[in-house]
């Protein structure tokens, strides 16, 4: 069983277009997040929820808009996809209410490539 | 903001050699320091963390040091292993009142030559 599943693992796209990407962790965890790595592999946050509530937004495009349905589940949808969007979005969870000293848990990864 | 800066890009080591990640942090309130491995087509896994009241941690083959009065920690491996071969990344956290966030370094592409 996978811990943190986040599909799809390939995304390819066209400039303009909207997309989606969902993640699912099974391990009970309280708070999820989104990370952005760009080509020169530098990981950032991008956003954290807890139990369903967001907690860090980092200065993301209004076209970036995470939902959380259930603490169990973190969404992410891009509007009007740029050319600049193109990372591997990774999702990952922690134990606690983002608290330091709590081990995040990665998925692999979704590879998104905009055209 | 916290700003993670970690040292060398890439690393090549020979199998069975030892091979030493260095990182320095510019906020002296972080207190949490953990390293992680990615390997291809994977999520970072945590390896091993160091908090700020302790100035080193030893996990069989993998170490951490902390100075804290100069700001930096390194990632330390010994006797390293093909499966060594991952992206290794530094990481430091501020504490923020449960909005504590990890600031990550460049990465480090390690390269054990068998």
């Amino acid at each position: 069983d996978t811990a943190v599943s986040q599909t799809p693992k390939y995304l390819v796209t066209q400039m303009g277009n909207d997309k989606s990407i969902k993640c699912e962790q099974n391990l009970g965890h309280d708070t999820m997040y989104w990370y952005k790595q760009d080509s020169k592999k530098f990981l950032k946050i991008m956003f954290s929820y807890n139990n369903k509530e967001l907690i860090i937004n980092e200065t993301v495009p209004n076209r970036f808009s995470p939902k959380s349905p259930d603490k169990a589940h973190l969404n992410l949808h891009i509007n009007s996809l740029e050319l600049g969007d193109s990372a591997v979005y990774f999702c990952a969870s922690s134990q606690g209410a983002g608290e330091i000293n709590e081990k995040l848990f990665f998925g692999s990864g979704t590879q998104l490539s905009v055209l | 903001g916290e700003n993670v800066e970690q040292h060398p890009s890439t690393l090549s080591v020979q199998e069975g050699d030892s091979a030493v990640i260095k990182c320095t942090y510019s906020d002296s309130a972080s207190n949490y320091f953990p390293w992680y491995k990615q390997e291809l087509g994977k999520g970072p896994q945590l390896i091993i963390d160091i908090r700020s009241n302790v100035g080193e941690k030893k996990d069989q083959r993998i170490a951490v040091t902390l100075n804290k009065t100069a700001k930096h920690f390194s990632l330390h491996i010994t006797e390293t292993q093909p499966e060594d071969s991952a992206v290794y990344f530094c990481a430091a956290s501020i504490p923020n009142f449960g909005n504590e966030k990890l600031t990550f370094g460049t990465g480090t592409r390690l390269t054990i030559i068998p």
